[in-house]
């Protein structure tokens, strides 16, 4: 079926430094992709989202690139500290009424000191 | 606050029993998710619910049930039909399409 993938399941990096979490989708038609950050035993949380007729969106110390063409979205984390050590999912959606989220299995980011 | 609320936080399931998940939400927001998360992986969906009265199944819905009467509650039950019903479980709500859905804290079930 179809679903929305990330590249590596685990990502290292010191603290200070800037981190990119790849995510791969499948389906052209979805027009809407969402990260979120999920701290041990907590629910996800929102970090940013996309619409399909952006390439990029800034939040603060976060920017999410979407790539159409290759489907391909990326989250980009400037000077990541401790506190953005977490499992990270982006999630896709298709712009019809009936539809859910579907997401992917999440990127595992350890930031050392 | 308005936000998500998931009771209980850790839940334990005696063999051939149900057990009902709370999910309540203040967003007043129309659509309600059930999502599974077993350890490693990413969220499956269960059940959804765009307006009240009104369900369909997701990914995985077999061995549970759900109802919708008001707005801002959607009960999961997980039934004995569920052989393997040890997860985290998720419940979120979304105003409308193409906005992000916000997630409760989750329910941990064990099984006794």
């Amino acid at each position: 079926g179809e679903s929305v993938g990330l590249h590596l399941p685990t990502l290292s990096v010191q603290e200070g430094d800037n981190s990119i979490i790849n995510c791969a989708y499948s389906n052209s038609a979805s027009d809407y992709f969402i990260w979120y950050k999920q701290e041990s035993g907590k629910g996800p949380q929102f970090i940013i989202d996309i619409r399909s007729n952006m390439d990029k969106r800034q939040g603060q110390r976060v920017t999410v690139l979407l790539n159409k063409t290759v489907k391909h979205l990326s989250l980009q984390i400037a000077a990541t500290q401790p506190g953005d050590s977490a499992v990270y999912f982006c999630a896709e959606n298709l712009n019809q009424a009936g539809t859910a989220l579907i997401f992917g299995k999440g990127t595992t980011l350890s930031v050392s000191s | 606050d308005g936000g998500i609320t998931q009771s209980p936080k850790y839940l334990f399931r005696k063999e051939g029993q149900n057990v009902t998940l709370s999910c309540e939400q203040n967003l007043n927001h129309d659509a309600m998710y059930w999502y599974r998360q077993d350890p490693g992986q990413g969220l499956r969906l269960i059940y959804y619910s765009q307006i009240v009265n009104d369900f369909q199944k997701g990914d995985i819905a077999e061995g549970y049930s759900v109802s919708r009467e008001k707005k801002e509650s959607f009960p999961l039950t997980v039934t004995s039909a569920q052989k393997n019903p040890t997860a985290f479980y998720l419940c979120a709500s979304m105003s409308f399409l193409n906005q992000p859905q916000h997630f409760g804290d989750g329910t941990r079930l064990s099984i006794l």
